[in-house]
């Protein structure tokens, strides 16, 4: 089965852009990249997906390689209220409706 | 607006007794989820189901059950066969097609057993 792999955590400085990495090396080829983050207690907020191609919405910026094993979710310019748990989910197996959440990396904006 | 609800948002219950949570969705979406998530850690499939009167088994489907009688609703009963249920309860729900699914979430249940 794919997983993702993310840092356990990142800080990142109010109204600089936040980077934050996962690995998804074993992604089948038609597979989406999902991004969500969770705010404590709350439910996971979706973000944005992604196939091949670098994806822009209001929120935030997608960047995947070109061998799909890697993407970089862009907070371009993080605020206090970025600080959350950030998830990069993919399905596996492909074409199923079980969704592989790994453990998050915990991003802190610091003012 | 559409979304899911789920309720009730607390719970707490004595050992050995079973409790439903409540899954409703206003979003006309086919596929509808349960999950589980524990203190620092990600969320774990129980039961998923992508159509009316089907459902099936995620990986930590013991001690939980499920029905699916209208598309709207989902609700999950945790009996007193798991072991451990403290936990934080999360219902989705996605389209069922193909290509992009994106997961929708509701804002949780924290059950909490005595």
């Amino acid at each position: 089965d794919a997983k993702t792999t993310q840092p356990t955590s990142m800080d990142c400085a109010e109204g600089r852009a936040a980077n934050l990495p996962c690995n998804h090396s074993t992604i089948s080829g038609n597979e989406y990249v999902y991004w969500y983050r969770q705010i404590h207690s709350q439910g996971p907020q979706y973000i944005i997906h992604g196939l091949k191609n670098n994806e822009t919405n209001e929120m935030a910026s997608l960047i995947i390689t070109e061998d799909r094993k890697s993407s970089t979710l862009i907070l371009p310019h993080a605020t206090l209220r970025d600080t959350a748990v950030y998830y990069c989910i993919v399905r596996s197996p492909p074409g199923t409706y079980k969704y592989i959440f790994g453990t998050g990396t915990r991003l802190k904006v610091l003012a | 607006d559409g979304g899911i609800t789920q309720s009730p948002k607390y719970l707490f219950r004595k050992e050995g007794q079973n409790v439903t949570l409540s899954c409703e969705q206003n979003l006309n979406h086919d596929a509808m989820y349960w999950y589980r998530q524990d203190p620092g850690q990600g969320l774990r499939l129980i039961y998923y189901s992508q159509i009316v009167n089907d459902f099936q088994k995620g990986d930590i489907a013991e001690g939980y059950s499920v029905s699916r009688e209208k598309k709207e609703s989902f609700p999950l009963t945790v009996t007193s066969a798991q072991k451990n249920p403290t936990a934080f309860y999360l219902c989705a729900s996605s389209r069922a097609v193909s290509g992009a699914n994106v997961l929708t979430f509701g804002a949780g249940s924290r059950l909490t057993v005595l």
